[in-house]
This record gives structure tokens, C-alpha cells and sequence, in this order.
């Protein structure tokens, strides 16, 4: 079935360093990436997504990037700050679904130090 | 307005009880979903409802049962629950539909606890 691996588990990094965490995923026909932060006991939250006609996005400090042809995506953090630490989770949409339905990473937990 | 609102935010219910959990957007979503989290993992997909009908079973237990009353409403009706069922669990509704992929939000999440 489908599945979507993502490295690393955990990551620090010191503030003001960047920070990198990678994705693939099985499905070549997955058309739809977004990228969730995930505080402690909160839900959640889509920070930025990409579609498979496009190559990398940005906003702000975040970008995220797409090979097709790899089947890969990345997230990209810079001059990182301590209210960045949280787990982040990678999604794929399988194209075979109607419905919305997300195929998640296992997560990176990203630890910023002052 | 981009909420999912779900009730109750904490439940604490013995084995044999029966409980419900709830969720409701008003952003006129047509799909919404049922997840469980649980800590340090990642949201594990239970139901999909499209257009209010059952669209995809991850092969739950029958001891957890959903109802979609209207498209605004999501229910969970939770019966003879097993202490590994604790969990965080999530509402999210999206779009659904179409091939481009909608964004899916989450609701804050019920924390279940079975004692």
C-alpha cells in the first residue's frame, strides 16, 4: 500500500540554524503534500503544502520542495526559533482517493536551543 | 471561519460505557474524517464520510461506530472500549472530492482516556 517514510525522527538545531526535513513516498500518483507542526497537546497545523504541478514554494521563513521524479519533498526551516520546536509531520494524498484522504510520516520532532 | 469544533475536549469512561464524541464545521465541507493519535505518532486514519455516507472503514473495531447526521456533524459513539483505545482523537474536515487535494483541518481533539 501506500507509504510515506520521513527523516530525520529527531532533529536540534541551534536558533538561527536551518533546519531540514525530508519525505518519500511510494505512490507516484500522489498529487497533494502538505506539512503539519504538531505542538504538545495541541492539534495539528497545516503550515505550508505543495501540489504536484509545482516545484518548491516558500512563505516567509518555510519553503517546501518537490521531485516527482524522485518522489521526494522536503521542508525547509530558516533562522529557526525556539517556538519552532514541535513534531512536524509530512502528508501525501494518494490520487486514487476521492475523498481527501492523507498518507502521514511518522513525524520529526524539532528541538530549537537558544 | 476555518474551525472544527469537537466535543467533549477530555473523557474518561470505564469499560463498559458508552459515550459519544462530536464534531461540527460550518465551512461547508462535504468530507470529514475520524483519527486517532496516539503520543508520539502519527494521526492514524479511522473513517472518511463523502457527501455524508461512509466512504472509507480502516478496518476499525465495531466497538467504535460513527455517524455523519448532516454534512455540518460528525459523530463517534463509543461502547465496551478497550484501555489501549486511549488516545487523542481528531476530527478533520476538507473539500473532499475533485483531484487537486483540499487542505484538511483538524479539530482540537478529544483526549479519551478508558479506565
Amino acid at each position: 500500500g501506500e507509504n510515506v517514510e520521513q527523516h530525520p525522527s529527531t532533529l536540534s538545531v541551534q536558533e538561527g540554524d536551518s533546519a531540514v526535513i525530508k519525505c518519500t513516498y511510494s505512490d507516484s500518483a500522489s498529487n497533494y503534500f502538505p506539512w503539519y507542526k504538531q505542538e504538545l497537546g495541541k492539534r495539528p497545523q497545516l503550515i505550508i503544502d505543495i501540489r504536484s504541478n509545482v516545484g518548491e514554494k516558500k512563505d516567509q521563513r518555510i519553503a517546501v520542495t518537490l521531485n516527482k521524479t524522485a518522489k521526494h519533498f522536503s521542508l525547509h526551516i530558516t533562522e529557526t526559533q525556539p517556538e519552532d520546536s514541535a513534531v512536524y509531520f509530512c502528508a501525501a494524498r494518494p490520487r486514487s482517493y476521492n475523498t481527501d484522504k492523507l498518507i502521514f510520516g511518522t513525524g520529526t520532532r524539532l528541538q530549537v536551543f537558544p | 471561519d476555518t474551525e472544527v469544533t469537537q466535543t467533549p475536549k477530555h473523557l474518561v469512561m470505564g469499560m463498559t460505557n458508552k459515550k459519544s464524541l462530536k464534531c461540527e464545521q460550518h465551512m461547508g465541507h462535504r468530507a470529514m474524517y475520524w483519527y486517532k493519535q496516539k503520543a508520539k505518532k502519527p494521526p492514524e486514519l479511522m473513517f472518511v464520510y463523502s457527501y455524508e455516507k461512509l466512504s472509507i472503514n480502516e478496518s476499525v473495531p465495531s466497538r467504535f461506530s460513527p455517524e455523519c447526521p448532516n454534512s455540518s456533524l460528525l459523530n463517534l459513539h463509543l461502547h465496551a472500549l478497550q484501555p489501549e483505545d486511549s488516545a487523542l482523537y481528531l476530527c478533520a474536515s476538507s473539500q473532499g472530492g475533485g483531484s487537486s487535494g483540499n487542505t484538511i483541518y483538524f479539530g482540537e481533539g478529544s483526549w479519551l482516556t478508558v479506565v
